[in-house]
């Protein structure tokens, strides 16, 4: 079974740029989330799909970030303008249902940094 | 609001048991004990997950306190390849997972 695919894995911008994240979560699995996670912190939810829909963006800073699921698959997360604080790790996962009893499956994160 | 307590860090001889401790004292009833890890530069990844009753896997043992108030993950012979972050996390209400800043575990030659 293929994992969470994400790309690119590796982004070098400038500050007041923007930049895009790509997340191809496990085939059948309903529930994607984007993390944040800073250097040496641990993953932040940013925010739950569950389908095509929004179930939690309270943690996302909307002024900058936003994120879409338009066909209920893919996801794009987009920073736009990037400030030199969102450097760290997007993480992209994906779990089967939002349920209490189904594990959440990492992709390996794209690392932005923001100069 | 991580809801657990770990150790900062951990250091296991190769070939040994590694228990890894973790304090969720307001754990509610409903809430499960999910454990990850995250090895340099990678995602986490999925250990196990419990809720009242001890588990076990081809990777792990999560053994939880009868009152719930604590767990431990047990890696039953480790390995250099175990050297990671070790996340307790208590799946809240809503589904969330918080992440704190984990159990960094050093598998020692």
């Amino acid at each position: 079974e293929a994992g969470v695919a994400q790309s690119p894995r590796y982004k070098i911008i400038e500050k007041r740029q923007s930049v895009a994240f790509w997340c191809n979560p496990i085939s059948g699995h309903a529930t994607l989330y984007w993390y944040q996670q800073i250097l040496g912190q641990g993953p932040k939810l940013l925010i739950q799909f569950q389908n095509n829909g929004v179930v939690d963006d309270s943690q996302l800073p909307k002024d900058r970030f936003s994120a879409e699921r338009l066909k209920g698959v893919d996801s794009t997360l987009k920073i736009q303008p990037a400030k030199l604080e969102d450097s760290a790790v997007y993480l992209c996962a994906s779990s089967l249902e939002a349920s209490p009893t189904s594990a959440q499956y990492f992709g390996p994160g794209t690392r932005l940094t923001v100069l | 609001d991580a809801k657990t307590t770990q150790p900062p860090s951990m250091d296991c001889a190769e070939g040994r048991a590694a228990n890894l401790p973790c304090n969720h004292s307001t754990i509610s009833g409903n809430e499960y004990v999910y454990w990850y890890r995250q090895i340099h530069s990678q995602g986490p990844q999925y250990i196990i997950h419990g809720l009242k009753n001890n588990e076990t896997n081809e990777m792990a043992s999560l053994i939880i306190t009868e009152d719930r108030k604590s767990s431990t993950l047990i890696l039953p012979h480790a390995t250099l390849r175990d050297t990671a972050v070790y996340y307790c996390i208590v799946r809240v209400a809503g589904n969330q997972f918080y992440f704190g800043t984990g159990t960094s575990l050093t598998v020692i030659p």
